[in-house]
């Protein structure tokens, strides 16, 4: 079975500060991970996936087989960072199901 | 850009109705979903249909159904309503293994 954990419900920084965002998964086979995020009001929406490689709003995540972690990084986080996070993961190829974690409310304290 | 519209932003049904959720999306896409949302527990996934009158169960099917007649239309069906049921539905589309689009979700009270 496939599972993802998100260890923090919330988590609390200062603006200019550096965010990570934890994410540790389990899967057998290739898991493809990614990050959506939800700011207040709006529609959930797809902030990064690992495959893409890229940097979304100055966030990056890498994905960590070995440790089974795929966490999310922010250098200097900003105002409008505030949000909630949610870790998924899918089976790489094809339609599987994706499976996501419990999320994280990242607060950015002006 | 996808559109995926969900057809009531509230909803406010009692116990024991059988209550209808209606999604439509405009890109084509063969994936739709069914989740419930939920404070502390993400998002956890009711059903998905992959096809035109094809679904398949997720992790929580109990007490839902659903019904795909059309690519574009996926609906979810609470069968008898119950207060447990109460929660923020999100409907989602994808094509193949692309990422999902999500819709503005439905909050559904059940007195």
């Amino acid at each position: 079975a496939q599972r993802v954990t998100q260890p923090e419900k919330l988590l609390s920084v200062f603006k200019g500060a550096p965010v990570e965002l934890k994410c540790n998964y389990s899967y057998s086979g290739s898991p493809e991970l990614f990050w959506y995020v939800q700011y207040s009001r709006q529609r959930l929406q797809l902030l990064l996936r690992h495959i893409s490689r890229e940097s979304i709003k100055g966030f990056t995540a890498d994905l960590n087989k070995g440790e089974t972690s795929f966490h999310l990084k922010k250098p200097f986080a900003q105002e409008e960072d505030s949000a909630m996070y949610y870790c998924a993961l899918k089976k790489s190829g094809g339609y599987q199901k994706v499976t996501f974690g419990t999320g994280t409310k990242l607060q950015v304290i002006p | 850009d996808v559109k995926v519209t969900q057809s009531s932003r509230y909803l406010v049904k009692r116990t024991g109705e059988k209550v209808f959720l209606e999604c439509v999306q405009d890109m084509d896409h063969e994936n739709m979903f069914w989740y419930r949302q939920d404070p502390g527990l993400g998002l956890r996934l009711i059903y998905f249909s992959y096809d035109v009158k094809m679904k398949e169960k997720g992790d929580i099917p109990e007490g839902y159904s659903v019904s795909r007649e059309k690519k574009e239309r996926f609906s979810l069906i609470l069968e008898s309503a119950s207060t447990n049921q109460t929660s923020m539905y999100l409907c989602a589309s994808s094509f193949s293994d692309q990422p999902q689009h999500f819709g503005d979700g439905t909050r559904l009270s059940i007195l």
